[in-house]
């Protein structure tokens, strides 16, 4: 069975900083993997999807790279502000979606 | 707008109670999933339906039952057989094993 994991579990940083988050997954047969905000209470969004086949994408101050033969995925956020502060959860999709534990985020300003 | 409802927000029950959360979604997606959100875990995959009146258990499907007769919902019951039933419940749709998207969620509690 498909698992994910994700390191660190929590993570503290000073405003301004950029940082990077990790994704790791123990079955390299994925289709894609998608990277999930999650704010306190709320349902998840959407932040990055790559394919199988990419090694990367990027949205604004977002940059999430693949590497499936290694199994490891990172989400890099540049020039962190108090505004990321939330949960950040990665899934894989094999025969169905695999989720990680999340890494909770909290930007200092 | 297309998107992911969920509702209500928040959901108060006494034990021995069954329970039905809604789900509905405009994405026109053929796939649908209720996870189930616990403090400090990951979530839980509890049912999933990849076509209408077609649905498949997922980790943990004991004492939830789901139904699927509109490509467009998906409701959960959860029944007084769920031994733990207070929790934060998540629907979610897609495209295949594309992207998936996400409602804002079910708070339950259960006393």
């Amino acid at each position: 069975k498909q698992e994910v994991t994700q390191i660190p579990a929590a993570l503290s940083v000073p405003e301004g900083e950029n940082l990077v988050l990790n994704c790791s997954f123990t079955d390299s047969a994925i289709y894609n993997l998608q990277w999930f905000r999650q704010d306190p209470g709320k349902g998840l969004t959407s932040l990055l999807l790559i394919q199988s086949s990419q090694r990367e994408q990027t949205s604004g101050r977002l940059n999430a790279s693949l590497d499936k033969s290694s199994g490891r995925s990172t989400l890099y956020i540049a020039a962190s502000q108090p505004g990321d502060s939330a949960t950040y959860l990665c899934a894989v999709a094999g025969n169905q979606f695999y989720f990680g534990t999340g890494t909770s985020l909290t930007v200092i300003p | 707008d297309g998107g992911i409802t969920q509702s209500p927000k928040y959901l108060f029950r006494k034990e021995g109670q069954n329970v039905t959360l809604s789900c509905e979604q405009n994405l026109n997606h053929d796939a649908m999933y209720w996870y189930r959100q616990d403090p400090g875990q990951g979530l839980r995959l509890i049912y999933y339906s990849q076509i209408v009146n077609d649905f498949q258990k997922g980790d943990i499907a004991e004492g939830y039952s789901v139904s699927r007769e509109k490509k467009e919902s998906f409701p959960l019951t959860v029944t007084s057989a769920q031994k733990n039933p207070t929790a934060f419940y998540l629907c979610a749709s897609s495209s295949g094993r594309v992207e998936q998207y996400f409602g804002p969620g079910t708070r339950l509690t259960v006393t």
